[in-house]
C-alpha cells in the first residue's frame, strides 16, 4: 500500500524568500513520486516527476524536488517566491508508474505575502 | 492543442437526478481517471481505464457509474445513489509509461 503525507497544510512566505513544502511518502515498492500544482478552480499542472533517474528533479517554473529514500521524503523547494506561485500544491506517490491511480496527498496551500 | 476537455465547467443537480460529466481527450492517451476532490482531502479516485471497454473501480466507485466506448471518451454518471455529490470533478489521462497525469480543467457540482 502506498500514503503520503504532507506535513503542512498552509505554508506563508514573503515574495523573494525561500518556499519549502514538506512531503512523506509510504511505499512498498520503489515508488514515482510527483508534484502537482492547482490554481483555484482549475485543474491539476505536473510540476515535476521523480521515477528513479536522479534524485534531485529539476520542475517548471523554479521548482525542485529531491528524492532522499533513508528519509522518505521528497520535498519541494523554490529559491525565490514569487506571487504568481500562490496556489494548492499536491505532492502524489504511485507504486507501479500511475498505471492503478495515484495517491494523492492532502495539498498544501501556499500564500505569498507581498 | 492536444488536452482534455471537461464539460460543463459548473453543474447543478437535483435530489434524486442521475447527471453525466463528460471528459474528452485528443492525446491519444489509452488510460483515464475520474477524481473527486473535496476541501482538505487531496483527491479520491473514483475509476479508472486503461483501454477501451473496460474500467476498474477505485477507492470511491459507490454511487458512481462510467463508460469507455471510445478512446476520447470517459464520462462519468454521478447517480441518485451518490449521497453526497456535492464537489469538484477532475478527470485526468495518461499515456503509458508516461508517468505524469495530464488533468482537464474540472467540474463543480452541486446538489440542489
Amino acid at each position: 500500500a502506498q500514503s503520503v503525507t504532507q506535513l503542512d497544510s498552509h505554508v506563508s512566505v514573503s515574495e523573494g524568500t525561500p518556499v519549502l513544502l514538506r512531503c512523506n511518502y509510504s511505499s512498498s515498492y520503489s515508488p514515482s513520486l510527483f508534484w502537482y500544482v492547482q490554481h483555484p478552480n482549475k485543474g491539476l499542472q505536473l510540476l515535476l516527476k521523480y521515477t528513479s533517474a536522479a534524485t534531485l528533479v529539476k520542475g517548471i517554473n523554479g521548482f525542485e524536488a529531491e528524492f532522499k529514500k533513508s528519509e522518505t521524503s521528497f520535498h519541494l523547494t523554490k529559491p525565490s517566491a514569487h506571487m504568481s506561485d500562490a496556489a494548492e500544491y499536491f505532492c502524489v506517490v504511485s507504486d507501479e508508474g500511475g498505471a492503478d491511480g495515484l495517491t494523492f496527498g492532502k495539498g498544501t496551500h501556499l500564500i505569498i505575502q507581498p | 492543442d492536444g488536452g482534455i476537455t471537461q464539460s460543463p465547467k459548473y453543474l447543478f443537480r437535483k435530489e434524486g437526478q442521475n447527471v453525466t460529466l463528460s471528459c474528452e481527450q485528443n492525446l491519444n492517451h489509452d488510460a483515464m481517471y475520474w477524481y473527486r476532490q473535496d476541501p482538505g482531502q487531496g483527491l479520491r479516485l473514483i475509476y479508472y481505464s486503461q483501454i477501451v471497454n473496460d474500467f476498474q473501480k477505485g477507492d470511491i466507485a459507490e454511487g458512481y457509474s462510467v463508460s469507455r466506448e471510445k478512446k476520447e471518451s470517459f464520462p462519468l454518471t454521478v447517480t441518485s445513489a451518490q449521497k453526497n455529490p456535492t464537489a469538484f470533478y477532475l478527470c485526468a489521462s495518461d499515456r503509458e509509461g508516461n508517468y505524469g497525469y495530464t488533468f482537464g480543467s474540472g467540474t463543480r457540482l452541486t446538489v440542489v
